[in-house]
């Protein structure tokens, strides 16, 4: 099964600064297809979980921006360009290569 | 409008059994693999389970795969999560979500959770 590292496992940041997410895969991401499956989500508190980026680098439509992704093969990363207050909350890369499906350990972000 | 909301949750004791549903609106679960999530206190999200667009596969992770059954009924576009001898680690949130369908993306589509909690 393959297993999602995140770090760091919280983040405080002043507002308006940057803020980046490591995620990484114990196995190569790239699917037969030649397509990786590697999305990023955010979860407010009392919230659900909510679609950032797709396909390692795709934003959903309506998101920010600010929000970026990259990396490739078993390394990525997500990165707010400049961190707002309604950004707080806790962020999870999620593989959908290779069931069974996981989630990284998740990342709290706080504002300073 | 695009809307899914869980129900079923509820206080139990260890090793009895509880069923989840998800109900969808302004989508065909049928399009869609879908997939249930949870989150324990204190812990983040955990992929669960998920049954495949023509419904004929399911994955599970190990440690839910010989008590947790997830199933479909298409007509009533709701899914199931049937949880049988359920354990105190198993309380948590529980999400159902969407998979890709055909479009590029999957997991955009989220209710608000069903709370379960094991507790003797």
């Amino acid at each position: 099964d393959i297993v999602m590292t995140q770090s760091p496992l919280s983040s405080l940041v002043t507002l308006g600064q940057p803020a980046s997410i490591s995620c990484r895969s114990s196995q190569s991401l790239v699917h037969t297809n030649g397509i990786t499956y590697l999305s990023w989500l955010h979860q407010r508190p009392g919230q659900p979980p909510r679609l950032l980026i797709y396909r390692v680098s795709n934003r959903l439509s309506g998101v920010p921006d600010r929000f970026s992704g990259s990396g490739a093969g078993t390394d990525f990363t997500l990165k707010i360009s400049r961190v707002e207050a309604e950004d707080v909350g806790v962020y999870y890369c999620v593989q959908a290569t290779q069931p069974p499906f996981a989630f990284g350990g998740g990342t709290k972000v706080e504002i300073k | 409008q695009v809307q899914v909301v869980e129900s079923g949750g509820a206080v139990v004791q260890p090793g009895r059994s509880l069923r989840l549903s998800c109900v969808g609106s302004g989508f065909l679960l049928r399009r869609f693999s879908m997939h249930w999530v949870r989150r324990a206190p204190g812990k983040g999200l955990e992929w669960l389970t998920t049954l495949s667009e023509d419904r004929s596969t399911i994955y599970s992770i190990d440690s839910v795969k010989d008590r947790f059954t997830i199933s479909v009924d298409d007509s009533k576009n709701t899914l199931y999560l049937q949880m049988n001898n359920l354990r105190t680690e198993d309380t948590a949130v529980y999400y159902c979500t969407n998979g890709h369908g055909s479009r590029d993306y999957f997991f955009d589509f989220w209710g608000q959770g069903t709370q379960v909690t094991v507790s003797s």
